[in-house]
């Protein structure tokens, strides 16, 4: 099975700030990951979807990259409706999400 | 429009089997496969299992022994049956679409399941 190691846990930032969330995958996952966000009381809604490919209706301050086992999620320019958890997910062998990151205003 | 909804009951009983049913709509599950996954109050997601568009199953390792997820294309529904319930199933757990073996798109809101002891 294939492991998601996401970081960090949990993220505090300002508005207008950038940041930055990683997940390593147990072996190489030929950039099929997706990333999606969850508020309170509400099922995930996915943003990205193979490494950086944005789905319809995310907003272009939603960034994705990476190659291999290491990939990477970005939000520039945070804003008061990103305050959310964020979850990586590999596909490239059945499915297996990372642990999560809780993005809170600081 | 793509809809799925989760159904079953919201307490059982530590030791029994879990049944719920995910009714689809705007698709067919001949061309999607259904994805189950669940979270823990206050934790992450995990994925438990997938019924394939042709019928065929997938079951995450730590669950393949206690889990099992069928369908009935003709009433646009999957059930899941997972037995030997313990407090540690206690969770919402989510349907949600995928195509071919791709991330998943469009998800059910959810049904939260207690398991008491």
């Amino acid at each position: 099975d294939i492991q998601m190691t996401q970081s960090p846990p949990s993220l505090s930032a300002s508005l207008g700030d950038k940041v930055t969330i990683t997940c390593q995958a147990s072996q190489n996952i030929n950039k099929y990951i997706a990333w999606y966000q969850q508020k309170p009381g509400k099922a995930p809604r996915q943003l990205i979807r193979y490494t950086s490919t944005l789905v319809s209706g995310t907003p272009s301050r939603f960034s994705g990259s990476g190659s291999g086992r290491d990939y990477s999620f970005s939000i520039s320019n945070v804003e008061s409706e990103d305050i959310a958890s964020y979850y990586c997910l590999q596909y490239d062998n059945l499915w297996t999400f990372g642990g999560g990151t809780k993005l809170e205003l600081k | 429009q793509v809809q799925l909804k989760e159904s079953g009951p919201v307490l059982v009983q530590a030791s029994e089997t879990l049944s719920l049913t995910c009714t689809v709509s705007g698709f067919s599950l001949t061309n999607y496969g259904v994805i189950w996954v669940r979270q823990p109050p206050g934790k992450g997601l995990e994925w438990m299992g997938i019924i394939w568009r042709n019928g065929n199953t997938d079951y995450n390792s730590a669950l393949k022994s206690r889990l099992s997820i069928n369908r009935d294309t003709s009433k646009s529904q999957v059930f899941l049956k997972m037995n030997s319930l313990q407090t540690d199933d206690t969770a919402i757990y989510y349907c949600t679409r995928v195509h071919y073996s791709s991330s998943p798109d469009y998800w059910g809101q959810g049904v939260m399941v207690t398991v008491s002891s």
